[in-house]
């Protein structure tokens, strides 16, 4: 059975500290990892992964993938309250039909 | 670019009520999208695959009758929620990508339909 398993489940932190978020999966056929933010309405899309070791960055925030450890994670540096959200970690596969299969999230809150 | 539109955002209605919810995508053709439903404080289950001209792909436990699926076009997919109940209540969610599983494009959302059944 196909898995995406995300940790920690939550986590608080204050402002200006570094945080990962960690997403593993068992998947049949792998295409991509993709990382979004969800506030209070739908996802936001971050980063989508396909190859191992390349990490992207996108401003404070930067992801990696590990296809040999089946991995990957979530860095965010100097955290901001506006990073306060749930951190999904989804992953492309084609068993039976191409879907997306998500992990549970991370529910990080940032305090002042 | 990649914008999906999602109409209604918030139903409330009376047990018994069918409900349609859209999905367009603006900018981009999809063969594929993909509904989702939330739970409160979990992560998004896929219902089903939407694709373009042929009948949607269920997952397991999604009841096809319940839960009816149309992709008239390349840009529009529909969600009927036929006779709701209240534990039909929940936040639906809709996605397209404009790529396929070979050329690997992120999927994007709408911003998602609460629906509450008195």
């Amino acid at each position: 059975e196909d898995k995406v398993v995300q940790s920690p489940l939550s986590l608080v932190v204050h402002e200006g500290d570094t945080v990962t978020l960690n997403c593993s999966y068992e998947v049949t056929n792998f295409r991509s990892l993709l990382w979004y933010k969800q506030e209070k309405k739908a996802p936001t899309f971050l980063f989508m992964l396909t190859s191992s070791g390349i990490e992207k960055k996108s401003g404070r925030l930067s992801s990696i993938l590990d296809k040999k450890e089946l991995f990957s994670i979530l860095n965010i540096t100097a955290t901001q309250t506006g990073d306060s959200a749930i951190y999904l970690c989804a992953v492309g596969a084609t068993s039976g039909t191409y879907k997306y299969i998500f992990g549970t999230g991370t529910r990080l809150k940032v305090l002042a | 670019g990649a914008v999906v539109s999602q109409h209604p955002s918030r139903v409330i209605c009376k047990s018994g009520t069918s409900v349609k919810i859209e999905c367009r995508s603006l900018d981009f053709q999809a063969t594929t999208m993909f509904w989702y439903r939330q739970f409160p404080k979990k992560s998004l289950m896929l219902m089903a695959t939407s694709n373009e001209g042929s009948k949607a792909t269920y997952e397991q436990g999604v009841e096809k009758d319940k839960f009816l699926i149309n992709h008239a076009s390349l840009t529009l997919s529909t969600l009927t929620v036929t006779s709701a109940h209240p534990e039909d209540s929940s936040f639906y969610i809709c996605s397209a990508s404009p790529g396929t599983e070979y050329s690997n494009q992120p999927q994007h959302f709408g911003d998602g339909t609460r629906l509450s059944i008195l």
